[in-house]
């Protein structure tokens, strides 16, 4: 099973910063990561899949990068409903598996 | 548009059963594989199962295999999870997510989730 960690497991910011998220994995998991969003009582929304590709109706402020094991989501400038919980996810292995998340909270 | 509803959700006893449906819409059903993924009170999220947009082909999560079963009627557009030998730990909402192809392994449309609760 790949694991993937997630670092850090909370980030304070302020609207307007930017959000830099990181995410390792175990073994390499060549470009075939996602990101989804979570919000308080919301379901996950998908983000970034294959690393860097934004899914339909994802705002150019979220971008992803990386490779291999090493991959990072960045939010360029925080809008107040970016507040959330940032989860990473692989697809090249079964089980399908998911980071342990990220919380961007408000400072 | 894309819409995907769990039900089914609800209290049962450990080593009890419970069957979740998901019932979609907005998008060509048999086309896409489905999967269940989880998430306890207050924890992260964990992918459960997956069916191919046939049916022919299913897979599960350690966790689960052998007391779960996926499956789905693309006549019917919904997909089910038979949930057999409850037990405390699979407390959690459980959300259905669409593929964003068969065996895509990205999860593009999740529904709202529905509760289930493992308890005496």
């Amino acid at each position: 099973e790949i694991v993937l960690t997630q670092s850090p497991a909370t980030l304070s910011l302020s609207p307007g910063e930017r959000a830099t998220l990181s995410c390792r994995a175990s073994q390499s998991v060549t470009g075939y990561l996602a990101w989804y969003q979570q919000k308080p009582g919301q379901a996950p929304r998908l983000l970034i899949y294959d690393t860097s590709k934004r899914a339909t109706g994802i705002p150019a402020r979220f971008s992803g990068s990386g490779s291999g094991t090493d991959f990072t989501l960045t939010i360029s400038s925080l809008e107040p409903e970016d507040f959330a919980v940032y989860y990473c996810q692989q697809r090249i292995n079964w089980p399908r598996t998911f980071g342990q998340g990220t919380k961007v909270e408000i400072k | 548009e894309v819409q995907l509803l769990e039900s089914g959700g609800g209290l049962a006893q450990p080593g009890g059963s419970l069957r979740l449906s998901c019932v979609v819409s907005g998008f060509t059903f048999n086309g896409y594989a489905m999967n269940w993924v989880r998430q306890a009170p207050g924890k992260g999220l964990e992918w459960v199962s997956v069916i191919s947009g046939s049916g022919g082909s299913t897979d599960y999560a350690d966790s689960v295999k052998g007391r779960f079963t996926m499956s789905r009627d693309n006549s019917k557009n919904t997909l089910y999870l038979q949930m057999n030998s409850l037990r405390a730990e699979d407390t959690a909402i459980y959300y259905c997510a669409k593929e964003k192809g068969d065996y895509n392994g990205h999860f593009d449309y999740w529904g709202q989730g529905t509760l289930v609760t493992v308890s005496s």
